[in-house]
């Protein structure tokens, strides 16, 4: 069974850095790529980052380009997000999500976790 | 940057079939993935590259992809299908969400 646990989420002042952690199990991580997706309260989805499946290729939404680093360790079987200068218009619930396939684009998102939430408020 | 455009909400009655759209320049010509979110749940994929489904959802899913607009047809409503809906593709590399689509089932 195919399980996504994402943590690290937590209560954070603007320009402060958080750094979220996921957990996969149930698949051969190292052969697909990997996603977070967030959501803010009561808004709809956005594609924040992915990472292909030796980490060769790379790719952020604009609105964090820049702030976040998206990392794996295949070794560990798990995903990070290192965010940086957090603003108030990041808090949302952050999915961990792996991609159908090895590389990101063009593929869709098979697998979710259940989130962990980031808020960002002085 | 790609926009892709969703009716803010659909209406059906059970037994019914509801037809959710995704607009955007050219969606023809990429590949959509549709998601179905339930209160406080993640989302789950329903449909994959236009048209294909997970193992698990029902054959009632189905979905379409052509010119400047992309769907998603749920036949036989159930109750159980009330969702929020989203369609997602790439563009520049970069994946792009619908703004969804919040089905009612009345």
């Amino acid at each position: 069974e195919v399980q996504l646990v994402e943590s690290g989420g937590g209560l954070v002042q603007p320009g402060r850095s958080l750094r979220l952690s996921c957990a996969a199990s149930g698949f051969t991580f190292d052969d697909y790529a990997m996603h977070w997706v967030r959501q803010a309260p009561g808004k709809g989805l956005e594609w924040v980052s992915g990472i292909s499946w030796n980490s060769g290729s790379i790719g952020y939404a604009d609105s964090v380009k820049g702030r976040f680093t998206i990392s794996r360790d295949n070794a560990k079987n798990s995903l990070y997000l290192q965010m940086n200068s957090l603003r108030a218009e990041d808090t949302a619930l952050y999915y961990c999500a792996k991609g159908i396939a090895a590389a990101g684009p063009g593929a869709g998102f098979d697998y979710w976790g259940q989130g962990t939430l980031v808020t960002v408020s002085s | 940057s790609y926009v892709l455009t969703q009716p803010p909400s659909v209406s059906v009655a059970p037994g019914k079939t509801a037809r959710i759209t995704c607009g955007g320049n050219n969606i023809g010509s990429k590949s959509v993935h549709w998601y179905q979110q339930k209160p406080g749940q993640a989302p789950v994929l329903v449909i994959y590259y236009d048209s294909d489904r997970p193992s698990g959802i029902p054959e009632r899913f189905s979905g379409s992809n052509s010119g400047n607009t992309a769907t998603l047809t749920i036949s036989r409503v159930e109750a159980g299908d009330e969702a929020d809906y989203y369609c997602q593709v790439w563009d520049s590399r970069l994946g792009v969400f619908g703004g969804g689509t919040k089905l009612t089932v009345l």
